[in-house]
């Protein structure tokens, strides 16, 4: 079946510093999506790319979609406190509704 | 407009008890999603459900476990002969019609947390 994965697991960096989570798929996606879980709470939706090689900006963070559709990356410039929390990925192949979320990496945040 | 309401937030069951877990879904959407979320771990897909149809269930253990998106009503995930590996965060998610086709995104409830003792 189709596996998602994500890299790192986890990374602690302190404010100010930047952060990459990459996302990999085993299949080819027709779209993947975002999402940013804070400790106890629940996934929220961040932002959906469709097309290959896509690159969509929301303030200090980057997403791109591989020109395959088979991996994105998230890039946050200048972490600050309030970005802590679980980054995952979630794709879609063909026509199926099904959404397979990667593994998350989990991103902590000091001062 | 009411976001995803699942109940209860938390729920304690005894080994061999039976949990139900209730999801109503967003006004307008007619699509349900369930996800079990291991402490630690990723969101992991159970099952897709229309109103009164099961559309993808692959990902929901063989027993024990069913889900049921009635005309009426919240969808609910049960859990029957509970034991302690079912303790998790099962999530809800909905989506409207056309976010099947044009892959829009997913609102999530705030889930149930299930512990068995």
């Amino acid at each position: 079946g189709q596996q998602v994965m994500q890299i790192p697991q986890y990374q602690h960096v302190q404010e100010g510093e930047d952060f990459t989570t990459y996302c990999n798929s085993s299949t080819t996606l027709s779209n993947i999506q975002w999402y940013k879980q804070r400790p106890g709470g629940h996934p929220v939706f961040l932002i959906q790319l469709v097309k290959s090689g896509e690159v969509k900006k929301q303030k200090r963070l980057t997403f791109q979609f591989g020109e395959a559709k088979k991996n994105s990356s998230l890039h946050i410039t200048a972490t600050q406190t309030t970005d802590v929390g679980t980054y995952f990925c979630a794709g879609r192949t063909g026509t199926a509704s099904k959404l397979t979320f990667g593994t998350g990496t989990r991103l902590q945040v000091t001062l | 407009n009411a976001g995803v309401m699942q109940n209860p937030r938390h729920l304690v069951r005894r080994r061999g008890q039976e949990a139900r877990l209730r999801c109503s879904p967003m006004k307008g959407h007619s699509h349900v999603y369930w996800y079990r979320q291991l402490p630690e771990e990723g969101l992991k897909f159970m099952v897709y459900l229309q109103k009164e149809n099961i559309i993808d269930e692959s990902g929901m253990p063989k027993e024990r476990f069913s889900a049921e998106f009635p005309k009426e009503g919240p969808s609910i995930l049960r859990i029957q002969q509970v034991v302690r590996g079912d303790s998790a965060a099962y999530f809800c998610a909905s989506s409207p019609v056309k976010g099947v086709q044009l892959g829009t995104e997913a609102f999530f409830g705030q889930g149930t947390r299930l512990t068995v003792v």
